[in-house]
């Protein structure tokens, strides 16, 4: 079945780095344009970073601009996030998502997600 | 860029009908159709409910039903169930070609 799995979430100094993934199954992977969304504690959703299906173009956030990377590996099926100079404002809990069988950047399907803490 | 514009929350009884909306401006909802709408319980993954205004994924109950007039989308659910008590999150496509969210509604069925 169709199934995103994140990984790579943990405790983390401020001022590290941090590599997420988020391993694809079930369906075409490289025909799938990709996101990166977050939601800190008790707070709302953030979406952070897309990447076109085959990796050629990516947007992001302003809030991430500059220190997050998003990437895939298509052989792999596999989507990562590079996530640098970490502050203790993006502790929150980070999804992959895509539009499977939906318009356009509307998720229908989501991972369970991946935490991450910034903390010294 | 700030979120979309939601009320923190609304409530209803069982069996009324509940609106929410979602105000953005010319750059974000009122530029395009890609408005999605979410629907998340307490420690779960959210779960689309609306694409691009007005459509509903396979599963989803017709109770459920998105619109836009201008800047603004709106989320109508009718005849509110117990269930339905969770916390609702609009998005939308922008010029940038980024997606931005709204900051999320608290729905109470009292």
């Amino acid at each position: 079945q169709v199934q995103l799995v994140e990984s790579g979430g943990g405790v983390v100094q401020p001022g590290r780095s941090l590599r997420l993934s988020c391993a694809v199954s079930g369906f075409t992977f490289s025909t799938y344009g990709m996101h990166w969304v977050r939601q800190a504690p008790g707070k709302g959703l953030e979406w952070l970073a897309v990447i076109s299906y085959d990796g050629n173009n990516k947007y992001y956030a302003e809030s991430v601009q500059g220190r997050f990377t998003i990437s895939r590996d298509n052989s792999k099926n596999t989507l990562y996030l590079q996530m640098n100079s970490l502050r203790p404002e993006d502790t929150a809990v980070f999804y992959c998502a895509t539009a499977y069988r939906s318009g356009q950047d509307a998720f229908d399907i989501w991972g369970q997600g991946t935490m991450v803490t910034v903390s010294s | 860029q700030s979120a979309l514009t939601q009320p923190a929350s609304v409530s209803g009884s069982p069996g009324q009908s509940i609106t929410i909306s979602c105000t953005g401006t010319s750059s974000d909802i009122g530029g395009y159709k890609y408005v999605s709408w979410y629907q998340q319980h307490p420690g779960k993954v959210p779960k689309l409910l609306v694409y691009e205004v007005s459509n509903r994924p396979s599963g989803v109950p017709n109770r459920f039903s998105g619109s836009k007039s201008g800047n603004t989308a709106s989320l109508t659910i009718s005849g509110l169930r117990a269930e339905d008590e969770a916390d609702y999150y609009c998005s939308s496509y922008t010029t940038s070609s980024t997606l931005i969210f709204g900051g999320g509604t608290k729905l109470t069925v009292l």
